[in-house]
């Protein structure tokens, strides 16, 4: 079964840095996500992408957030500048139209 | 905004016993979907309902429109179903202007002992 690709699974980087996390998604999906969950707490939406842009973002996903799709097969979250509360699983996920979201296996991102 | 809200949060089961766990949500949806969150924290997607009822293997997921209410059953539970199962609601691609995105209930932590 096709599956959604995440790089690194553990991320451990000083406050102030900047990091890249990595999706993979499935090559026929036309719609992406970036999800992140912090410790204990549920999951929230950070940003949708479509089309080759963001189609939505929520609250969460500020100036400190980015999201590209460089090359057509990766799909990329960066977050400048990291703080301690960005410390959380982050999760990539792709769809086709009318199906079910298929979830990569996450990125545990440390801030210390 | 949608409010999901699942119960139990926990719960402790004995193998073989069947397990039910429900998901209530505020407003008007096009699809639930059941998830499945492994203690590594990875996240599966269990089943994806707009109406009736789903099976797969030892899992049932059936949905009330009418009611906004969601349930995922286990029968001839076992160990290995031991998890924090996830309901998430999506209001459709057309949902007033969103694409799509999930929201996620707080998960119900299930423990299957031996």
């Amino acid at each position: 079964e096709p599956e959604v690709t995440q790089t690194p699974s553990h991320q451990v980087t000083q406050m102030g840095q900047e990091v890249i996390l990595r999706c993979v998604p499935i090559s026929n999906h036309l719609y992406f996500y970036w999800y992140r969950q912090i410790l204990g707490q549920k999951v929230e939406f950070l940003v949708s992408f479509y089309n080759n842009e963001i189609s939505e973002k929520s609250e969460i996903f500020d100036d400190q957030f980015s999201v590209e799709r460089p090359d057509g097969s990766n799909f990329t979250l960066k977050i400048r500048s990291t703080k301690l509360e960005d410390s959380a699983m982050y999760f990539c996920a792709s769809l086709p139209v009318g199906a079910r979201y298929t979830f990569g296996s996450g990125t545990r991102l440390t801030v210390v | 905004k949608n409010e999901v809200e699942q119960s139990p949060q926990n719960l402790t089961a004995q193998e073989g016993e069947f397990i039910t766990i429900n998901c209530s949500y505020s407003v008007g949806i096009s699809a639930l979907h059941w998830l499945q969150q492994h203690p590594g924290g990875g996240i599966v997607s269990l089943f994806m309902l707009s109406s009736g009822k789903k099976k797969h293997g030892r899992l049932i997921a059936t949905i009330n429109i009418q009611e906004k209410h969601s349930s995922l059953h286990i029968t001839a539970s076992h160990p290995r179903d031991s998890a924090v199962y996830i309901c998430a609601v999506w209001g459709g691609l057309d949902y007033g202007g969103s694409q799509g995105n999930l929201i996620f209930g707080k998960g119900t932590k299930l423990s299957v002992k031996p």
